[in-house]
């Protein structure tokens, strides 16, 4: 069975610097998508980055990029530059591409990042 | 511009009552779901459809139900309300199964 693990439940950093997001991922399958979602108090669930399995470069967008470690199973998000609006919960979640549940999103249980002034 | 719309965005409901929530998109996205968000659970898929007529369980589908008979709505429906669902629903829509997801705003839904 698919799983998403994110294992820091809080995190802070500081305004202005780079932090990491852990997020492990479990899949017997070749073909799927990893994601990162953002979702700041107001509640609503902002798409930020994705990377596909047989992606070979780390996708970027932004400040946000995607370390991908596929033989670790790892999907770490990083932002550079924090800034305080980056103060949020964020998801990481995986897809199959194949299947009768392709497309289906799998959530990990989130980590709460908050940014310090 | 396109979006994804949940209505009603907070409901207060009683034990039993059969409840409807909404989801609209103007993406003309075929793929569209349900999810919803507990504390300490994240985000959970309850139905899915990858088309007009089609309708899939999803991981917490009990007492939970969905139609899609256009394109631009997928309907929840809680056949008989219980306590154990009171929670955040969120409806989205996707392109393809290798797209990103649209988030609709959510709907709190409180049973009493």
């Amino acid at each position: 069975a698919q799983k998403i693990t994110q294992t820091q439940p809080g995190m802070f950093v500081q305004e202005k610097e780079a932090v990491t997001l852990d997020c492990t991922y479990d899949t017997s399958d070749q073909s799927y998508g990893l994601f990162w979602y953002k979702q700041p108090s107001s509640g609503e669930m902002i798409f930020l980055i994705y990377q596909g399995s047989y992606d070979e470069q780390n996708a970027t967008e932004g400040r946000y990029s995607l370390n991908f470690q596929k033989a670790r199973k790892s999907a770490n998000l990083v932002i550079s530059a924090s800034q305080l609006g980056d103060s949020a919960m964020y998801f990481c979640a995986m897809s199959l591409n194949y299947g009768g549940s392709q497309g289906n999103l799998i959530f990990g249980k989130g980590t709460k990042l908050s940014v310090k002034p | 511009d396109a979006e994804i719309t949940q209505s009603p965005r907070h409901k207060i409901t009683e034990t039993g009552r059969q409840v409807t929530l909404a989801c609209h998109q103007t993406w003309n996205h075929n793929n569209m779901f349900w999810y919803r968000q507990d504390l300490g659970h994240g985000l959970r898929l309850i139905h899915y459809s990858y088309g007009v007529q089609d309708t899939n369980k999803g991981e917490v589908s009990d007492g939970y139900s969905v139609s899609r008979s256009n394109t631009e709505d997928l309907p929840l429906t809680l056949e008989s309300a219980a306590s154990s669902q009171t929670s955040v629903y969120f409806c989205a829509s996707s392109e393809d199964y290798s797209a990103e997801q649209y988030f609709g705003p959510g709907t709190r839904l409180t049973v009493t």
